[in-house]
């Protein structure tokens, strides 16, 4: 049981540039998310799923898509990366009222 | 809106001290949880411990508890018997309709 994973650990980006963060959970939580963490603000919604092949915005969902096709992944798109970007990206699953958060991702855009 | 404060960027404590961490909420709900989160710098989400609003009795893990006010809306962590691997980001969070609202967190060192 590998709980929360996430793909890539670390990224760097030059502004422009799109790519996919990658989370895959084998827990078969229903519900997913993508958070942001920024110094000074904690960690913000950008999209969340309550299930396969339902999505939507979280609190900052601008320049980011999602998707789920799955029960089990849930990937994030950068359409096209800005420096504001730039932080370290957790992805989530719930069950009940607990979170598994995966290991994050710390990307910068340069 | 459901919104967590915590009014403490930073904190240290002497090891084998205490320290206690605020966090205040806000909310229209009367049944719900709370919870405070550690990150390392390895940057992985730990849950330290959780609370359940209907629950008068605070929670307790080993060396972690909380001080909960419900009518106060306040949720702090008291960690007793500080320990170098204590030394991390603390998060009081909240669950929202659809996500876990986050303080900006406290940064807590402890030292030698």
């Amino acid at each position: 049981n590998a709980g929360v994973t996430q793909t890539p650990k670390f990224q760097v980006l030059k502004t422009g540039q799109s790519m996919t963060l990658q989370c895959a959970q084998d827990m078969n939580h229903e519900y997913m998310s993508w958070y942001r963490q920024d110094p000074g603000m904690g960690l913000r919604l950008i999209h969340y799923s309550v299930g396969a092949g339902i999505t939507d915005q979280g609190e900052v969902p601008n320049g980011y898509n999602v998707s789920r096709s799955t029960t089990e992944d849930f990937p994030l798109r950068l359409l096209s990366a800005a420096p504001s970007q730039t932080s370290v990206y957790f992805c989530a699953s719930i069950r009940g009222s607990e979170q598994y958060f995966g290991p994050g991702t710390r990307l910068t855009v340069t | 809106a459901q919104t967590v404060t915590q009014s403490q960027p930073e904190m240290s404590v002497q090891e084998a001290e205490t320290v206690t961490l605020s966090c205040t909420y806000d909310t229209s709900e009367s049944n719900y949880y709370l919870f405070w989160y550690k990150q390392p710098p390895s940057r992985q989400m730990i849950l330290v411990i959780r609370q359940e609003a209907y629950k008068q009795q605070n929670a307790t893990e080993n060396r972690f508890s909380v001080n909960f006010q419900k009518a106060a809306k306040s949720f702090s962590l008291k960690i007793s018997d500080s320990q170098l691997g204590d030394t991390a980001m603390y998060f009081c969070a909240f669950p929202g309709v659809n996500d876990m609202r986050f303080g900006a967190g406290t940064r807590l060192t402890v030292k030698p």
